[in-house]
């Protein structure tokens, strides 16, 4: 049973379109990010938040934008999709105190730009 | 943050014990050391965590000596469906951490019949 939940699950949309990828958690964490990932490559992180209006940019820089309005809400964006672009984007979060079992991450979004 | 090295990609056949060495010498006081699986189009997924010597759960144990420069995943009887990639991660616990672990390549285990 997921506890952070991505969609869409897949996405192929057209060069030029604004897009929003959707990223909630349910377990409280403070602390989300997004790592975008191609295929057989590693993860690398782009954005993260330790929580509400905190955001910042990760060791990979990247074309999107992110907002933190809600603890449990953490949407990436990209006003104009390249072919660049296309990748698997994962969101993740981890809580901040107590005891640490690390990332948890959803299932992902195949982002395909055309 | 400390790098971490393992191998690129490990064969094993169904029932034996795998065992997977990451280095990390460059490891803090107050580092842990973290795997994570992952399959085909999913995101990775929480295996282990220790800080030193033996850590088991029902999945697998993780080793990790004195001196915590490495550590090995230790996976009994693999079966097929263990074949994926699994990554080594090295950093600070709970709130004092900053969160920014970093994924590297990871070891691409194939188990065959």
């Amino acid at each position: 049973e997921a506890d952070i939940y991505q969609t869409p699950r897949y996405l192929v949309i057209g060069t030029g379109k604004k897009i929003t990828l959707e990223c909630s958690q349910t377990m409280g964490h403070d602390k989300m990010y997004w790592y975008q990932q191609d295929p057989g490559m590693e993860l690398h992180l782009i954005h993260y938040s330790y929580g509400v209006n905190s955001t910042e940019k990760g060791d990979l820089s990247s074309e999107s934008t992110v907002s933190r309005i809600r603890t449990e809400h953490f949407p990436l964006t990209l006003e104009s999709a390249r072919p660049s672009h296309t990748s698997q984007y994962l969101c993740a979060s981890r809580r901040s105190t107590g005891a640490d079992y690390g990332y948890t991450f959803g299932s992902g979004t195949r982002l395909t730009v055309v | 943050l400390a790098k971490t090295t393992q191998p690129i990609s490990m064969d094993s056949y169904e029932g034996q014990e795998v065992n997977i060495t990451c280095s990390h010498n460059n490891i803090a006081t107050n580092d842990y050391i973290t795997w994570y699986q992952q399959f085909p189009s999913q995101g990775p997924r929480f295996i282990i965590q220790g800080y030193k010597t033996k850590v088991t759960n029902e999945v697998a144990s993780l080793f990790i000596p004195a001196d915590r420069k490495s550590s090995t995943l230790s996976l009994p009887r693999v079966s097929l469906s263990d074949t994926a990639v699994y990554y080594c991660l090295v950093g600070a616990h709970g709130s004092s951490n900053t969160g920014k672990l970093i994924f590297g390549q990871g070891t691409t285990l194939q188990v065959k019949p």
